[in-house]
C-alpha cells in the first residue's frame, strides 16, 4: 500500500511569507507526527495528533508554527512569517496508534528554504 | 537537560566486519528505544524496537542491546555490506510520552 506522502518536496520562500506543508498519512493510522531536521541536527519533535484528541503541541518552537489534522487523516503544518532559521527538512510520520508501542513510518520530507 | 548522544558522527568499517554503534542517554526514563536507518534525501526507516525490560533483540544481521543501568543501547550490524552504508538514528520514547526523541545519528560507511 501507499506510504506516507508529503508535499511539496521542496519549497523556497522569502522571509516573512507564510508556508503550508502537507502530509498524507498511511490509511488507518490514527497517530500523526511532525518533526524538523536541520542540517547537522537530529530530528526535533514538533507536534503529535492522536485520533480526534487534542494534539500535543509541546514541541512547536514558537507561536508562528501551527498544525491541523482534518478528519483524522491529512495534516497541514503552517509556518507564519517565516524566518531563515526555519530552513530545514520537515518530516511527517504516522503510526497505527500512538498510545501503544508501534514503529513510525516517515514520509520523504519537505525541504524548506527561507531566503 | 535531556540528551541522546550517538558515539560518533561517522564510522568507517571494512566490508564483512561487524559495525557497532552506540547510543547513550541522560535524564530519561525510556519506555522503549528504536533504531532507524536514514538514507540521503529520504525519511528514516524503522529497523528495530527494544523495550525497557528486554536486554537484547535480533533481526537477521542486526542486533540491539539495551542497558538501562548504563543508560546505553548498542546497535550491531554483522557481516556488514556496502549497502548498509547510511545514517543510523536511535530514538527514545519516555514513559508516559508518545513522541520519539532522536539522537543526531551516526553515518556509517562500509568500505568494499
Amino acid at each position: 500500500g501507499a506510504g506516507v506522502s508529503q508535499s511539496p518536496s521542496n519549497k523556497v520562500t522569502e522571509k516573512g511569507k507564510d508556508v503550508e506543508l502537507r502530509c498524507d498519512p498511511i490509511s488507518g493510522h490514527t497517530a500523526l507526527y511532525w518533526y524538523r531536521q536541520s542540517l547537522g541536527q537530529g530530528l526535533e519533535f514538533l507536534i503529535y495528533f492522536q485520533g480526534n484528541s487534542a494534539p500535543d503541541k509541546s514541541g512547536l518552537p514558537s507561536d508562528r508554527f501551527s498544525a491541523e489534522r482534518t478528519g483524522g487523516s491529512v495534516s497541514t503544518l503552517t509556518i507564519q512569517r517565516t524566518q531563515q532559521e526555519d530552513s530545514a527538512v520537515y518530516l511527517c510520520a504516522s503510526s497505527l496508534d500512538g498510545r501503544e508501542i508501534h514503529e513510525q513510518y516517515f514520509g520523504p520530507g519537505t525541504r524548506l528554504t527561507v531566503t | 537537560s535531556q540528551k541522546i548522544e550517538q558515539n560518533s558522527e561517522a564510522l568507517n568499517i571494512q566490508e564483512g566486519k561487524t559495525a557497532t554503534l552506540t547510543c547513550n542517554y541522560t535524564n530519561y526514563s525510556p519506555a522503549y528505544l528504536q533504531w532507524y536507518r536514514q538514507d540521503p534525501g529520504r525519511g528514516p526507516v524503522f529497523l528495530l524496537l527494544i523495550r525497557e525490560n528486554e536486554k537484547e533483540k535480533r533481526k537477521e544481521r542486526l542486533k540491539v542491546t539495551f542497558d538501562t543501568t548504563l543508560k546505553q543501547s548498542l546497535f550491531h550490524i554483522t557481516a556488514s555490506q556496502p549497502a548498509d552504508s547510511a545514517t543510523y538514528l536511535c530514538a527514545l520514547v519516555r514513559t508516559g510520552a508518545n513522541n520519539l526523541f532522536f539522537g543526531t545519528g551516526t553515518r556509517l560507511t562500509v568500505i568494499p
